[in-house]
């Protein structure tokens, strides 16, 4: 079973509206938890990190992290073109520091 | 300041040859990770250096893979007798401390990558 699962879209949400990008995992021990945004052709670059229960809110980004049901999200307001990329999810590993990526979820912002 | 750097960016061989990948974290990380992401794959973990510890070399997929870091600073990724399926991104990536004492990790910034064609 896979540790940390993502659809992997195409995920096509239009110009101004909010995108909603899901995660779940595994490992109850985990502790940490990563969104970073992946265009195309290049390496990925963080944009949020959460480590506690409930929301974390970063300008028109919010990350929200369940433990209980071992989920984590991304929502992105007032979407724009530019926010077009494979978004990828990622955990560590309860006693070891590497992490685990989800497949990522292909985001597509229509004008 | 000067991200991750890594060198080639692009480098092309035959079935067969060794390769060496180059990595420059950003200045002050201790933490050091290599990566490789394949066509519509995912991120896979390969291995971790800290401080003077010994690596976590858990993800290497075979023995021809090889890493080491020199000085606590730059690292060498070998991949010796290169086969097709080892074409992939190969993605450095460093961060402050790794592993907090709270058990909480580090950020983890990457480099621009190095592509490898195996052909």
């Amino acid at each position: 079973q896979k540790e940390v699962e993502q659809n992997s879209g195409p995920l096509s949400v239009p110009e101004g509206a909010i995108a909603s990008l899901n995660c779940t995992y595994s490992d109850r021990g985990s502790q940490s938890f990563f969104w970073y945004r992946q265009y195309s052709g290049k390496s990925p670059e963080l944009i949020m990190f959460i480590y506690s229960n409930g929301d974390k809110e970063d300008g028109r980004f919010t990350a929200q992290l369940n433990k209980a049901s071992q989920y984590v999200s991304l929502l992105i307001r007032d979407s724009q073109p530019s926010d077009s990329a494979t978004y990828l999810c990622a955990q560590d590993i309860q006693g070891a520091q590497k992490l685990v990526f989800g497949q990522g979820t292909r985001l597509t912002i229509n004008p | 300041g000067a991200g991750v750097s890594q060198s080639p960016s692009n480098k092309v061989t035959e079935k067969g040859k060794d390769v060496e990948l180059r990595c420059d974290p950003i200045s002050g990380h201790t933490a050091l990770y290599w990566y490789r992401q394949s066509l519509g794959q995912g991120l896979e973990f390969l291995i971790y250096f800290q401080g003077n510890s010994a690596p976590d070399k858990s993800g290497l997929p075979s023995d021809r893979f090889s890493a080491e870091r020199t000085g606590g600073s730059v690292s060498t990724l070998t991949i010796q007798r290169t086969q097709q399926e080892d074409s992939a991104v190969y993605l450095c990536a460093s961060s402050t401390r790794g592993v907090r004492t709270s058990g909480r990790s580090d950020t983890q910034y990457f480099g621009p990558g190095t592509r490898l064609t195996v052909l």
